[in-house]
């Protein structure tokens, strides 16, 4: 069965700081996706990344980075020089298989960043 | 290019009555997914459908929820009757269907709608 987990269920830093948000995952499936969104306080899921599971090769767009590790199944979010717009709670989410399927959530971390 | 609407934003109802949430997908996904998510709880995948049938209703609660597809375009979802329980937030997402090119067009994203909080007394 697939699973995720945020450990972290509310992180507070100072504007500029880093963050790192954690996830791992579990699943049996050696095709899988994996996706971060954002749901800020108006309340909507928006959509940040999604990777594939053949594809390790970490990303950075902008203040954001991704580092996928299979080794470690984790699939963390980093935010460099955090603003306060950056407040929300982020999701980590999993979906098997090379077609569309359910995505399967972590619990969420909020993420406070204080002026 | 619109993206996932869902209405109404917020419904309020006593226990016993019935509620139909609407969602209309961006134009042009064949797929459509609903998801909920309780208070405190993580949110959880009711089901899916690929343009008007049901692909993966395995996360439906019970026989209180019905979803449709008509035409598959836009898409309802009954509560009938509802339980102090059913109260939450209620998300739909649509996403494209998976392409002729491969695997890089597989399990594409799935947009979000603003949700519909359901409050339930």
């Amino acid at each position: 069965a697939q699973k995720v987990t945020q450990a972290q269920t509310e992180i507070s830093v100072v504007e500029k700081e880093d963050v790192t948000l954690d996830c791992v995952y579990e699943t049996r499936d050696t095709t899988y996706y994996l996706f971060w969104y954002k749901q800020p306080p108006s309340g909507e899921l928006v959509f940040l990344i999604r990777r594939n599971s053949f594809d390790e090769q970490n990303e950075i767009s902008g203040r954001y980075s991704w580092n996928f590790q299979k080794s470690t199944s984790s699939f963390n979010f980093t935010i460099t020089a955090s603003q306060v717009v950056d407040s929300a709670v982020y999701f980590c989410a999993l979906s098997e298989g090379g077609s569309a399927r359910q995505l399967t959530f972590g619990s969420g971390t909020q993420l406070t960043v204080l002026p | 290019e619109a993206g996932v609407t869902q209405f109404p934003s917020h419904s309020v109802i006593e226990k016993g009555q019935t509620v139909t949430l609407r969602c209309d997908p961006i134009s042009g996904h064949d797929n459509l997914y609903w998801y909920r998510r309780v208070m405190g709880k993580e949110i959880k995948f009711l089901l899916h459908f690929v343009k008007e049938s049901k692909q993966d209703e395995s996360g439906m609660p019970n026989n209180r929820f019905l979803a449709e597809r008509t035409g598959g375009t836009y898409s309802t979802l009954k509560v009938q009757p509802a339980e102090l329980e059913d109260s939450g937030v209620y998300f739909c997402a649509s996403s494209q269907d998976r392409g002729r090119m491969g695997l890089n067009y597989s399990n594409q994203p799935q947009h979000f709608g603003d949700g519909t909080r359901l409050s339930i007394l």
